[in-house]
């Protein structure tokens, strides 16, 4: 099986701007969660999504936001961008069954560099 | 809320010599603990995970870990460091209350020497 795809592999934008990031999880897998990762804060949960639903959101301000497909692809926006958005953004999936958290496979991020 | 704590942000080991990476969870519910390993602009490779169970886990790579639930702990131990095994760790915690979250430590460098 293919693993978690992430495109693009690197962006550069300046201060101001919007971007989109794109996710296609693994084939099956219906839970993708996003990531956020600065040498500064480390890795922190942007939010989940499952079934084209967000279920979980974390500690992030409205410019970042994400929905999901039909088909379980996943994109994240984050518009009016800042110095501070630079980041390794990480997408995963998880393979959602009965009973609790399992794990998640992650994508290789995509690297933002706001100028 | 569930988090996790990882001792020492750097560790140094000699090729083949104990590998020992810290980490002590905080979490209000039986937790879900995972061990994650991200080489140089890569993304997270799971080496293993907690959930229910046997509390000595196995991964890949000759990793285990312990789950010590009086300790609230789940150190990361390999017997014998491979210069491979040169990267960054990183331990984390889910309470499957919040979906599929994770919530990660701050990560430990590891570097083995020759």
């Amino acid at each position: 099986k293919a693993g978690v795809t992430q495109t693009p592999r690197y962006l550069i934008k300046t201060r101001g701007q919007q971007v989109t990031l794109s996710c296609s999880p693994i084939s099956g897998h219906r839970s993708v969660s996003w990531y956020q990762q600065t040498p500064g804060q480390g890795l922190q949960f942007l939010f989940e999504y499952f079934s084209e639903t967000q279920r979980n959101k974390g500690n992030f301000p409205g410019r970042f936001s994400g929905r999901q497909f039909s088909n379980s692809r996943s994109e994240m926006n984050v518009s009016t961008l800042e110095l501070g958005d630079s980041a390794l953004y990480l997408c995963a999936s998880s393979l959602v069954g009965g009973g609790r958290s399992i794990e998640q496979f992650f994508g290789p991020g995509t690297r933002l560099t706001v100028l | 809320a569930q988090s996790v704590t990882q001792l020492g942000s750097h560790v140094s080991v000699s090729e083949g010599a104990l590998v020992l990476l810290r980490c002590n969870y905080s979490s209000s519910v039986p937790p879900y603990l995972f061990w994650y390993v991200q080489y140089p602009n890569q993304g997270l490779q799971l080496l293993l995970k907690y959930t229910t169970g046997a509390t000595l886990v196995k991964g890949i790579n000759g990793f285990e870990a312990e789950f010590k639930k009086s300790e609230t702990s789940f150190h990361l131990t390999k017997p014998s460091a491979h210069m491979s095994d040169a990267a960054e760790y990183f331990c984390a915690v889910s309470d499957g209350n919040s979906g599929y979250a994770l919530n990660f430590g701050k990560g430990t460098s590891l570097l083995v020497t020759p």
